[in-house]
C-alpha cells in the first residue's frame, strides 16, 4: 500500500527565506507526483505536477524536484512572502493496485513578515 | 471558466438524514473524483468517475453512493447520515484517468457537520 510521508509537519520561516519541503513514498510505481496549496478553510490549488518521466518542473518562484527511485519529491520556495503562508500537500498518483491519488498529512508553512 | 464548483458549502444534518452533495466541472474532463479530509487522516478517496458512465469504489466508499450524472456532474449521495460522516468533502477532475498528465483541480468543498 503507498504511503506518502511529509517532513516538516510544521515550519515556520522569517520572510525572504528560501526554504526546502519534503516529501517521500513508499511505492515507486507512480503514474506522476503533484504538489497542492491549502489555505485554512479553503480547497486545493494545484501547484505544480511532474510525470514519472520527469526529473523537475519550475513554475514562478517554486521549484519541485522527482527521483522516483528513491521515492522522494522536493518543493523549493525562493524568496518566501507572508502570502506563502499555508499548508502544502503532496499527493502521487499510483501505477499499480488502487489507481488513485495517495496524499501526504502536509506541511504548515507560516512565513513572518 | 468557474473550474471545479460544488454546493452546498456547509451543511448540518442529524444522523438517519439524507442529502446530497453537487458537483460540477466545466474544464471537459472526463474523470471525477471525491474525496473527504478529516483532521490526523488527510485527504481519502471515497468514489471516482474514470469517465461518463462508470463509476468505482475509493478507500472509504462505505455510507455513499454516488451518480455520474453527465460529463459535467458528479453527484455523492448519503443515504443515512452518521457522525462518523462529519467531514470536508471535496470533489475533483482531471482530463484523465490513467495517464502521467493528469493533473487534478479541486472544488472550493463542502463542510458537513452531522449531529
Amino acid at each position: 500500500k503507498q504511503e506518502v510521508t511529509q517532513i516538516p509537519a510544521a515550519l515556520s520561516v522569517p520572510e525572504g527565506e528560501n526554504l526546502v519541503l519534503n516529501c517521500s513514498f513508499t511505492d515507486s510505481a507512480i503514474y506522476n507526483l503533484q504538489w497542492f496549496r491549502q489555505d485554512p478553510g479553503k480547497g486545493l490549488t494545484s501547484l505544480l505536477l511532474i510525470q514519472s518521466s520527469q526529473r523537475e518542473q519550475t513554475s514562478g518562484r517554486l521549484n519541485a524536484s522527482l527521483d522516483k527511485s528513491s521515492g522522494r519529491s522536493t518543493l523549493y520556495i525562493a524568496a518566501s512572502q507572508p502570502g506563502d503562508s499555508a499548508t502544502y500537500l503532496c499527493a502521487v498518483w499510483g501505477d499499480t493496485g488502487r489507481r488513485a491519488l495517495t496524499f501526504g498529512s502536509g506541511t504548515r508553512l507560516q512565513v513572518q513578515p | 471558466n468557474a473550474g471545479v464548483t460544488q454546493t452546498p458549502k456547509f451543511q448540518v444534518l442529524k444522523t438517519g438524514q439524507s442529502m446530497t452533495l453537487q458537483c460540477a466541472q466545466d474544464m471537459n474532463h472526463n474523470s471525477m473524483y471525491w474525496y473527504r479530509q478529516d483532521p490526523g487522516m488527510g485527504l481519502r478517496l471515497i468514489y471516482y468517475s474514470a469517465s461518463e458512465g462508470t463509476t468505482d469504489k475509493g478507500e472509504v466508499p462505505n455510507g455513499y453512493n454516488v451518480s455520474r450524472l453527465n460529463k459535467r456532474e458528479f453527484s455523492l449521495r448519503l443515504e443515512s447520515a452518521a457522525p462518523s460522516q462529519t467531514s470536508v468533502y471535496f470533489c475533483a477532475s482531471s482530463e484523465r484517468w490513467r495517464s502521467s498528465y493528469n493533473e487534478q483541480f479541486f472544488g472550493p468543498g463542502t463542510r458537513l457537520t452531522v449531529l
